[in-house]
Parts: structure tokens; C-alpha cells; sequence
């Protein structure tokens, strides 16, 4: 596609519940990354994939995080159990040669309630 | 590991004044850098980025900044604001590999008319 498109947009859901978070990246861009960005804060950085590999998975803040891409274009991000702590907007980023900087989606703002 | 920090969590200027947005970072290596803009209820879009070269790097809107590596610090001007140009303002640094991407905790500009 033409950008990075992430769905849904907004996701209000029930503290304990699983939630699944979904990008598309620019077609042909071998790199992903989700970053969160929690209210008034800067971003922080999640997990990033090379391929359909992540060989850095070290930002995921627990093991209620899990990500995975497939067919080296789509990435899930579901957060297992979620906490009220888990609120934040979630941004997926692609990128074909990374010192061009990363493409970031509108990302999903998540909120748990 | 990196970090990144970006003096003032908001910054206030007149609409034709000077903008000036500061980023530090620590990097035992030579770093990339990254200025980013976002806008309300949009993503990150790629301001400039400093990757080899010229240290006085040129990007949209108007923008520059200038990697000064004494003063490990790459910080983002414009000669003119705008009011269209508030918004907020995230510096980024990658280490050469660019497996992951550190980001300030943001700057937030207003334009006052």
C-alpha cells in the first residue's frame, strides 16, 4: 500500500480481556517496528522485525506482549490479559533501508477500561 | 545503550520568530539522527534526518538542523514559525546497525499569533 496502515484505529476494551493489534506495512519493506507512546510521554520502543525474524524483542514489557509477521508484510501485536496500564497508542513503523528513517502508521490507540 | 534528551517538554514562540528545539544523545559511536513531526491525532512523519556527510542537514517545511559531534547534540531550527507549524517534535537516534530506533520524550510547540 501506499503507507502504513494499522487497524483498528481505536480499541476501548475490557481490563482482563486479550486484544489484537494489526499493521500493514509499505509493501516491499523488509523492516518493522511497534512502538508504544502512553499519554504526554515519548515513544517507547517494542520489538522489531527483519524478515518475518525479530531478532529484538528486548522492549516488550512483559510476557503478556507477543508480536509475530507473517509472508514478511503483516504484523499482530496482541497483548494477552490487558491492564489499565496497557492504555496507549501503539504505532507500527516500516522501513526498506533503515537510514532512511522509519514510515509510521496513525497507529491504535488503545484503551482499557 | 542510547539516550536521547530533548530540553523542554513545550516550547512557546511568536508566529515569525526563531524556533529552536534542542536534542542531546549519548553514543559511544557515531550516531544517526532523526527529527520527526507530529502532528494532533496523526502519525510521526520524517522531518530530516543526519546520517554521513554534511553536518547541516536540510528538511521539509522550512526546517534544519546541524549534528554537532563535540556537543553530541543535533538540534532542530527554523529562521521563521509558522502557525501551522505547532506541533510536536520527536528527536531519534540509531546506532549503525538501525535495529532500533531511541526517541526523546518529545517537544511540543506552540505558535502564538
Amino acid at each position: 500500500g501506499a503507507g502504513v496502515s494499522q487497524s483498528p484505529s481505536n480499541k476501548v476494551t475490557e481490563k482482563g480481556k486479550d486484544v489484537e493489534l494489526r499493521c500493514d506495512p509499505i509493501s516491499g519493506h523488509t523492516a518493522l517496528y511497534w512502538y508504544r507512546q502512553r499519554l504526554g510521554q515519548g515513544l517507547e520502543f517494542l520489538i522489531y522485525f527483519q524478515g518475518n525474524s525479530a531478532p529484538d524483542k528486548s522492549g516488550l514489557p512483559s510476557d503478556r506482549f507477543s508480536a509475530e509477521r507473517t509472508g514478511e508484510s503483516v504484523s499482530t501485536l496482541t497483548i494477552q490479559r490487558t491492564q489499565q496500564e496497557d492504555s496507549a497508542v501503539y504505532l507500527c513503523a516500516s522501513s526498506l533501508y533503515s537510514d532512511n528513517g522509519y514510515t509510521f502508521g496513525s497507529g491504535t490507540r488503545l484503551t482499557v477500561v | 545503550a542510547q539516550s536521547v534528551t530533548q530540553l523542554g517538554s513545550h516550547v512557546s514562540v511568536s508566529e515569525g520568530a526563531l524556533v529552536l528545539l534542542r536534542c542531546n544523545y549519548s553514543s559511544s559511536v557515531p550516531p544517526y539522527l532523526f527529527w520527526y513531526v507530529q502532528y494532533p491525532n496523526q502519525g510521526l512523519q520524517l522531518l530530516l534526518k543526519y546520517t554521513t556527510g554534511a553536518t547541516l542537514v536540510k528538511g521539509i517545511n522550512g526546517f534544519e538542523a546541524e549534528f554537532k559531534k563535540s556537543e553530541t547534540s543535533f538540534h532542530l531550527t527554523k529562521p521563521s514559525a509558522h502557525m501551522s507549524d505547532a506541533a510536536e517534535y520527536f528527536c531519534a537516534v540509531s546506532e549503525y546497525n538501525f535495529n532500533k530506533f531511541y526517541f526523546g520524550s518529545g517537544t511540543k510547540l506552540n505558535v502564538k499569533p
